[in-house]
């Protein structure tokens, strides 16, 4: 199968500019996660999608950032406007159903910003 | 916060010699899973334990679970080269909502 499509793989763009992540997950994953991985550290989970319905995004900083998952299917991250303490990897997953399954990630787009 | 806690930090071997490396965590969980992580890539899921389970294998590698003591362990056998990567504890606490908690891992070098 397929696995879990993210673009672009890197960005740049200076503070306060807005930037856009797009994840394609794997056909038929009800589930979808973003996660922040800051350098030298886990990922942390951003937000957490069942469908096109919000499960959990306690842990998202909702003056800057907002995501959606329209039709169920592919999800955009988007941060509006960037600070410096943003850049890290942001990694989209997600996950078949049942409780023997763990989560296939994608390469995740590395942010920089300046 | 972060659920679980690896240890060691880093860690460094000579190819052939055994990694062994421990999580440790806080509250009661589901299951626990392993990931790894090459350098500047997505994170691979490599075992999976319920929390009913005490040893896993998978090829090269094992995993034991002590709910008593709140901590897990992942042994790779035989490394590699290849073995070279970032490995993650993540637990997961309820099967209703499944959110996976990651520790801050274990940087494992594999020397030839």
């Amino acid at each position: 199968e397929a696995g879990v499509a993210q673009s672009p793989r890197y960005k740049i763009i200076e503070k306060r500019q807005s930037v856009a992540f797009w994840c394609n997950p794997i056909s038929g994953h009800a589930t979808l996660y973003w996660y922040q991985q800051i350098l030298g550290q886990g990922p942390k989970l951003l937000i957490q999608f069942q469908n096109n319905g919000v499960v959990d995004d306690s842990q998202l900083p909702k003056d800057r950032f907002s995501a959606e998952r329209l039709k169920g299917v592919d999800s955009t991250l988007k941060i509006q406007p960037a600070k410096l303490e943003d850049s890290a990897v942001y990694l989209c997953a997600s996950r078949r159903a049942g409780q023997n399954y763990g989560y296939t990630f994608g390469s995740g787009t590395r942010l920089t910003v300046v | 916060s972060q659920q679980g806690e690896e240890d060691p930090q880093a860690l460094s071997i000579q190819e052939g010699e055994n990694a062994t490396m421990n999580c440790s965590y806080k509250t009661s969980i589901n299951n626990l899973q392993w990931y790894r992580q090459n350098s500047g890539r997505g994170l691979v899921h490599l075992i999976l334990i319920r929390s009913n389970e005490r040893e896993k294998h998978s090829g090269r590698l094992r995993v034991t679970l002590d709910t008593s003591k709140k901590s897990s362990s992942l042994l790779i056998t035989a490394s590699r080269a290849a073995d070279t990567a970032s490995y993650f504890c993540a637990t997961v606490l309820r099967s209703n909502d499944y959110k996976l908690s990651f520790g801050a891992g274990t940087t494992v070098t594999v020397r030839a």
